[in-house]
């Protein structure tokens, strides 16, 4: 079974500054990669994907992943945050189980931003 | 705009009471999900549905049961509420990759439900 691993589950950066959120995944078998963001008492929302091609990802509000085969990571990163991107992170891979694919989480990392 | 819509954002029930929460889509997605969220753990899959009538269970499916009777629809049930189900309930949707365009790939989510039993 597929499993994620998002190192470090809390990340305080100041305004402005470069941040990386890490994410590693166990399959040998190039999964469809996803980072979800989640603001305060809201659902999920998808920040970007990996499905093939081309292994730098662009996402919404700035961010990017690079999708690494030979270390298993996709990891997440932003050049200059901003405060409202305060919020808790997810990465997530696919598995098939009876046919249907179905996306395991990582247990998050919460990003702080301050001023 | 695509949505998932989760008919409750807070429920407050008694330990003992059945609860349902309900979802629906409006993507026509063949699959759809039910996750528990809490601090430290993240997500975990309680049941997931492939098809109509069709259901799986996650890793955590005890004490939980699952009901999808229209494509549009699945609904998580707790038979007998306790306070350990106390947590925010998301539910899901999606296509199987391979049915389409790849940037629909992955789940839409609701806005979940914050459940307490007291």
């Amino acid at each position: 079974a597929q499993s994620v691993t998002q190192l470090g589950s809390h990340v305080s950066v100041s305004e402005g500054a470069l941040v990386l959120l890490r994410c590693n995944y166990s399959s040998s078998v190039p999964p469809y990669l996803f980072w979800y963001v989640q603001y305060p008492n809201q659902g999920l929302q998808l920040l970007l994907k990996y499905t093939t091609g081309a292994t730098l990802v662009k996402g919404i509000n700035g961010f990017e992943a690079e999708f690494n085969k030979s270390q298993t990571s996709f990891h997440l990163r932003k050049p200059s945050v901003h405060i409202s991107d305060t919020a808790e992170y997810f990465c997530a891979v696919s598995e098939v189980t009876s046919g249907t694919y179905k996306y395991i989480f990582g247990t998050g990392t919460r990003l702080k931003v301050l001023a | 705009d695509v949505k998932v819509t989760q008919s409750s954002r807070y429920l407050v029930k008694r330990t003992g009471e059945k609860v349902f929460l309900e979802c629906v889509q409006d993507m026509d997605h063949e699959n759809m999900f039910w996750y528990r969220q809490d601090p430290g753990l993240g997500l975990r899959l309680i049941y997931f549905s492939y098809d109509v009538k069709m259901k799986e269970k996650g890793d955590i499916p005890e004490g939980y049961s699952v009901s999808r009777e229209k494509k549009e629809r699945f609904s998580l049930i707790l038979e007998s509420a306790s306070t350990n189900q106390t947590s925010m309930y998301l539910c899901a949707s999606s296509f199987n990759p391979g049915q389409g365009d790849p940037a629909n790939y992955g789940y839409t989510f609701g806005s979940g439900t914050r459940l307490t039993v007291v």
